[in-house]
């Protein structure tokens, strides 16, 4: 079993739709989360990023964590087709120090057609 | 992507041939990885460095050389490339007291071997 799994889709839906994307993991140790966008061609930009269970609000995103199910979710309301791109979990096991080594899911490809 | 630098963005290389991509950043950070993105595979990471003059393998690491002889920069040099080794190359940066867990990425470098 992968670490970090993720329905690679694809998604496609209309613009205005609020979409929802998950991904669930193994590793109880996983402390940071985050979700990163990638447009074709281009590398990652981070989204949203989240400490230990909750939400977090950013605009029309919203991060959730339930860390006693192991599962996290990227919410996008009303969206756009600039919101085509694919979208990567990612998580940190921080023990200390400074190492950030992120653990990714394989993404998610998104399309919003308008 | 602003502060992480790769050269070059595209590059062809012989079987066999050696190279190196640079990977630069301009923000102090401590913490400096090399990721490879395949299709169907996601990001893995190939070499990571917690600070200048440490480095360590990461989940996929043969056939790859890191060092970090300064804060700033964090070359990967493919000692005798193979057709395998054909992917998209991100570098990604990040740590430290201003950045918390925040991991910036490059443009990525996109090598292809023949």
């Amino acid at each position: 079993q992968k670490e970090v799994e993720q329905d690679p889709g694809p998604l496609s839906v209309p613009e205005g739709a609020i979409v929802s994307l998950n991904c669930t993991y193994s590793n109880s140790a996983f402390q940071y989360f985050m979700w990163y966008r990638q447009y074709s061609r281009k590398g990652p930009e981070l989204l949203m990023y989240t400490y230990s269970s909750g939400n977090k609000e950013d605009g029309r995103f919203t991060a959730q964590v339930d860390k006693s199910s192991k599962y996290i979710s990227l919410f996008i309301r009303d969206s756009q087709p600039s919101d085509s791109a694919t979208y990567l979990c990612a998580m940190i096991q921080n023990s200390g120090g400074s190492n950030y080594k992120l653990t990714f899911g394989k993404g998610t490809l998104l399309t919003v057609n308008p | 992507n602003a502060g992480v630098t790769q050269t070059p963005k595209f590059q062809v290389l012989k079987t066999g041939q050696s190279m190196t991509l640079q990977c630069a950043q301009d923000m102090n950070h401590e913490y400096m990885s090399w990721y490879r993105q395949d299709p169907g595979m996601g990001l893995r990471l190939i070499h990571y460095s917690v600070g200048a003059g440490i480095t360590d393998q990461g989940e996929v690491p043969n056939g790859y050389n890191v060092s970090r002889s300064t804060t700033e920069d964090f070359p990967l040099r493919l000692l005798s490339a193979a057709p395998s080794q054909t992917s998209v190359y991100f570098c990604a940066s990040g740590g430290g007291t201003y950045s918390g867990n925040t991991i910036y990425f490059g443009e990525g470098s996109w090598l292809t071997v023949v």
